[in-house]
Formats: structure tokens, C-alpha cells, sequence
């Protein structure tokens, strides 16, 4: 069972334009949902986190908007460069009891054309 | 150096072969993980650890082994490799259950 559904698998995107990443989970209690983004034979690094008590985060050109009733979170990439290049996993966890450890998205494969 | 460091990066075993994959790293942090990545599938976690001497099944625990003696290392062994087997494998670790891990640059390992 996929707790973490990620939308869509590829993605291209004009240089300049807006790079738009959707996720939806299922679990209630999850309370930590990071991104992370990851070039070709490196290790994921996370880009940009948020907790469910916000509705938006942002960092330079990287937005997470979430929203709690929906259990869905998305990623924005406002002018996008060929640099942001990668794959990008969102990912869900929380605190309390239970199952340690991230659950990830399948990821997505953004392009960035120049 | 500080951080976390895998090795070795690159791995061919033939099936049935013992192999264990290491892992080290220099923040004293509590939690450590092994996920394994395959197309199609994203980042799976096998084990995790939640201190030394504490370790747990993760999603897809089968066919693999852990041990955490001491705070800094997981190693992650594969007593009979199988075909299946084969993917890219990462360690990570975070301070606190629910917050931020640190992924190593992984181990690409071939089962033949």
C-alpha cells in the first residue's frame, strides 16, 4: 500500500517557467513532509520541509503549499533553470509511535529546458 | 570529514554470496536508516535503527540483516544475494524521529 502517491513521474519545463510537483498522502498522523532533490548518482538532500500547522513555506524560488484537508502538499519551482535539473522526491514522516523512517513518493524527473 | 559515507560505491557479488554494505557517520545522530532504490519503486526503507543495540524492520526487511554496535556504524549485509537484489543503496540519518535525514551517496549493487 503506497501511502505517499507523487504526480506526475516526468516533467518538462521551459527555462523561466513554473515547475508545479503534487503529493498526496494518506496517513493522518504523518506531521513532517520534506522534499528532496537528487542529481544522478548522488544521495537525495533535502530542499525545502514543512509541518502541517503552516499552509505555505517558502524558500528563495521553492514554495511547499499544503493543505491539511486534502492531504495533499505540492512543490513549487518558480523560475526554473536548467540547473534544477533532477529528481525530486517528496516524503512524509512523523514523530510520534509507530513505524520509523521516511515514506517517499515515487519521484519525479524534472527537465528543464534552456 | 563530517557526515555520512558509504561503502563501498560500487558492488558486483554473484547470487548466494555474502556481501555487506557499510555505513559511517560523524554526528553522533541517534537514527540511522538503509533504503533501496529501484526504478519505478522510489527509496524503500529495509531497516532502521533507533539507537545502538536498537534496530527494526522496515518496509522490505526480507533477504537482509543489520547490526548497530555502536552509535556511528550500520552495516547492511545480504547473507544470500539474490538478483532481486540488485539496486542502489543508501544510509541516512537524522537527530530525531520525524525530522530531517542526511543521505550518504549510496552503493550501487549488482547481483549476477
Amino acid at each position: 500500500q503506497q501511502q505517499v502517491k507523487q504526480s506526475p513521474q516526468s516533467l518538462i519545463v521551459q527555462k523561466g517557467g513554473i515547475s508545479i510537483i503534487n503529493c498526496a498522502y494518506e496517513n493522518t498522523a504523518f506531521d513532517y513532509f520534506p522534499w528532496y532533490q537528487q542529481f544522478p548518482g548522488k544521495g537525495p538532500a533535502l530542499l525545502i520541509a514543512i509541518r502541517p500547522d503552516v499552509s505555505e513555506k517558502k524558500e528563495g524560488r521553492f514554495t511547499i503549499s499544503f493543505n491539511k484537508s486534502a492531504k495533499q502538499f505540492s512543490l513549487h519551482i518558480m523560475d526554473s533553470q536548467p540547473g534544477d535539473s533532477a529528481t525530486y522526491f517528496c516524503a512524509a514522516t512523523y514523530g510520534g509511535g509507530g513505524a520509523d523512517g521516511l515514506t517517499f513518493g515515487k519521484g519525479t524527473h524534472l527537465i528543464i529546458q534552456p | 570529514d563530517a557526515g555520512i559515507t558509504q561503502s563501498p560505491r560500487y558492488k558486483i557479488t554473484e547470487t548466494g554470496r555474502q556481501v555487506t554494505l557499510m555505513c559511517h557517520q560523524t554526528w553522533s545522530h541517534s537514527y540511522m536508516f538503509w533504503y533501496r532504490q529501484d526504478l519505478g519503486h522510489g527509496l524503500r526503507l529495509i531497516y532502521y535503527s533507533a539507537a545502538a543495540d536498537i534496530t527494526d524492520k522496515g518496509e522490505v526487511p526480507d533477504g537482509y540483516v543489520v547490526s548497530r554496535s555502536k552509535t556511528e556504524n550500520f552495516p547492511l549485509t545480504l547473507e544470500s544475494a539474490t538478483r532481486s537484489q540488485t539496486s542502489v543503496y543508501f544510509c541516512a540519518s537524522s537527530e530525531q524521529r520525524g525530522t530531517e535525514a542526511f543521505f550518504g551517496q549510496g552503493t550501487r549493487l549488482t547481483v549476477v
